[in-house]
């Protein structure tokens, strides 16, 4: 079975500053999917990146990027800017490629911003 | 807007009362979930559905079920609440592909007592 592991319970940057949140998973598929979720404390699960296990390309959306290492299974987080608004739980999250797979999560990571 | 609309948000019980929790969705996405999030534990898949009348059981199925009578709908129930069933619950939908994101509701806090 696929497993996710977040190795950071909590982490905290300074206000401007850039944080790495890192995702480790395991799996034998080629073919996959892995997403990074951040939960505010209003408890919404809000997107924030997609990467396709078939790029080289590590995808990157604003301020948020990934550094996607397929052979050692690693898919890190990185926030540049850090923003009050940032402050939240992050999930990393794997899917198998077919649309009935489930997104398996891993424990999160807990993020403050410090002012 | 496209949105799931969980219902309640809050929601305290006690132990043995029958619950539901409703879940609906405007995207006429195929494949629906039910997910409960516990601290430490990140979230867990309790049951899906890939279409209508099309449901199976995730990781943690265990005292609950589920029904998709209707594509947009899915609810989730409790038929007999237990106190380790105190958990935040997520209902999520998406397209049957891969990459699809899925929509999270705003999730509903039960406490059973």
């Amino acid at each position: 079975a696929q497993t996710v592991t977040q190795s950071q319970p909590e982490m905290s940057v300074q206000e401007a500053e850039t944080v790495t949140l890192s995702c480790t998973y395991d799996t034998s598929e080629s073919d996959y999917y892995l997403f990074w979720y951040k939960q505010p404390p209003s408890r919404q699960m809000i997107l924030v990146i997609r990467q396709e296990a078939y790029k080289q390309q590590n995808a990157t959306e604003n301020r948020f990027s990934v550094n996607f290492q397929k052979a050692a299974k690693s898919f890190s987080l990185k926030i540049s800017d850090s923003q009050l608004g940032d402050a939240a739980m992050y999930f990393c999250a794997y899917r198998r490629e077919g649309g009935s797979e489930k997104l398996v999560f891993g424990k999160g990571t807990k993020l403050t911003v410090n002012p | 807007e496209a949105q799931v609309t969980q219902n309640p948000r809050y929601l305290i019980t006690v132990t043995g009362k029958k619950l539901t929790v409703t879940c609906s969705q405007n995207m006429n996405h195929e494949y629906m979930s039910w997910y409960r999030q516990d601290p430490g534990l990140g979230l867990r898949q309790i049951y899906y559905s890939m279409n209508v009348e099309v449901t199976d059981k995730g990781d943690v199925p265990e005292g609950y079920k589920v029904s998709r009578k209707e594509k947009r709908n899915f609810p989730l129930i409790l038929e007999s609440p237990s106190p380790n069933q105190t958990s935040l619950y997520f209902c999520a939908s998406s397209l049957l592909v891969g990459r699809a994101e899925a929509f999270f509701g705003q999730g509903t806090r039960l406490t059973v007592v």
